[in-house]
């Protein structure tokens, strides 16, 4: 099965644009979540969807939104970008079935760098 | 909320030698999940954790969940440069959702 693939892997943008990634689960994955790591702060949870419904949600500002498609490929969107919002953004999908214990299979990133 | 410290913050040791990172919480988790992380790449899962006093080896690794289900610990034996990189526990709570720790960065040199 292929991976989870997140596109693109490198954005650059200035202060007050906004920002949409893209995460394409593996195949049969369901549950897709997206997180925020900095050196700083470490892997922080922002949202995770399921069946194009949000399901949990982290501590973030609204400025961070997102979405889950028929197809289970998913969307964030950071709106009015901020210095602080410079960080590696991780999606990961999960199976979700009996048993699996919400194992997180991550794609490779998109590092974002706000100027 | 379930806080996860992780320690140390940053390991340095020389090919060969053994190593153990700790992941401790004052909460009880349903699971908890180890991952490895090398630069430029999403966390990969190494291995999950279910039963309080489980130990689970992989290869080299060793991976025990305390008896409580509140702690657990990473043992690299006979640590090589390719087992360098960021170590991250995750605990799960009873409804799936995860609390990652901060981490961490073992440096394994020749």
């Amino acid at each position: 099965k292929a991976g989870v693939t997140q596109t693109p892997r490198y954005l650059i943008k200035t202060r007050g644009q906004q920002v949409t990634l893209s995460c394409s689960p593996i195949s049969g994955h369901r549950s897709v979540s997206w997180y925020q790591q900095t050196p700083g702060q470490g892997l922080q949870f922002l949202f995770e969807y399921f069946s194009e419904t949000q399901r949990n949600k982290g501590n973030f500002p609204g400025r961070f939104s997102g979405r889950q498609f028929s197809n289970s490929r998913s969307e964030m969107n950071v709106s009015t970008l901020e210095l602080g919002d410079s960080a590696l953004y991780l999606c990961a999908s999960s199976s979700d079935l009996l048993g699996s214990y919400n194992e997180q299979f991550f794609g490779p990133g998109t590092r974002l760098t706000v100027l | 909320t379930q806080l996860l410290e992780q320690s140390p913050q940053f390991l340095s040791i020389q090919e060969g030698e053994n190593l153990t990172v700790y992941c401790n919480s004052s909460s009880v988790f349903s699971s908890l999940q180890w991952y490895r992380q090398e630069p430029g790449e999403g966390p990969v899962l190494l291995v999950t954790v279910v039963t309080g006093g489980e130990v689970k080896k992989l290869k080299r690794l060793t991976f025990q969940f305390g008896d409580a289900r509140k702690d657990s610990s990473l043992h690299i034996t006979a640590a090589q440069t390719g087992d360098t990189g960021l170590y991250l526990c995750a605990g799960a709570d009873s409804w799936g959702k995860l609390q990652f720790g901060a981490g961490t960065q073992v440096v394994v040199t020749p």
